[in-house]
């Protein structure tokens, strides 16, 4: 199985603060990564797919990117309704893989 | 408006049988990849079992065996029957569609295993 390896567990910032998380697959899974968002008690809300597209309704401070088997996601200015815990998600190949979750807390 | 809702959780004894439901609406099940994906109290999510487009079956390693994932077309719905069900399988179960990535969620329903 592909591991994901995500990091860091847990993230400080505050309100305006530019935010990454990285995840590195154990193996090449081209672009076929997604990033997730979800807050306690809800269900995950898709944020980004193939690495770096941009899901519908989704505002344009998140960002993704690649670099072989690492990838990160950005949010440019951490607003209020960012704080939450984030997840990468693989799906190269038939059995999918999440990382272990990224908490961005104030 | 595209909605997934799951139904059929509840309180199970250790090696019992439940079997959880998943109905789709704005859209056909046959036309998303759907899968479950499961979160333990406290925990990460945990990618349990997806049916492709064509209905071809792929399970995580802890489930094989025990969990079978199914649809039916005519009721638009989504299934995982739950087997030999362990203490360990206690978690939040939501469905979920896309093309891999998952663009639509339902809101979970709680699956608690324990004597």
């Amino acid at each position: 199985d592909i591991q994901m390896t995500q990091s860091p567990s847990t993230l400080s910032a505050s309100v305006g603060d530019r935010v990454t998380i990285t995840c590195r697959a154990s193996q090449s899974i081209s672009s076929w990564l997604a990033w997730y968002q979800q807050k306690p008690g809800k269900a995950p809300k898709l944020l980004i797919y193939k690495a770096s597209s941009l899901e519908n309704g989704v505002p344009s401070r998140f960002s993704g990117s690649a670099s072989g088997t690492e990838f990160t996601l950005t949010i440019a200015s951490l607003q209020p309704d960012d704080f939450a815990t984030y997840y990468c998600q693989q799906y190269n190949t038939y059995w999918w893989t999440f990382g272990q979750g990224t908490k961005v807390e104030i | 408006e595209v909605q997934l809702v799951e139904t059929g959780g509840g309180l199970i004894q250790p090696g019992g049988s439940l079997r959880v439901s998943c109905a789709a609406s704005g859209f056909s099940v046959t036309s998303k990849y759907m899968t479950w994906v499961r979160q333990a109290p406290g925990k990460g999510l945990e990618w349990v079992s997806a049916i492709y487009t064509g209905g071809s079956t792929y399970y995580a390693e802890s489930v094989k065996g025990r969990f079978t994932i199914s649809r039916d077309n005519s009721k638009n719905t989504l299934y995982l029957e739950m087997n030999s069900l362990r203490v360990e399988d206690t978690a939040v179960y939501y469905c979920a569609g896309g093309e891999g990535y998952m663009d639509v969620w339902g809101k979970g329903t709680t699956v608690t295993v324990s004597s």
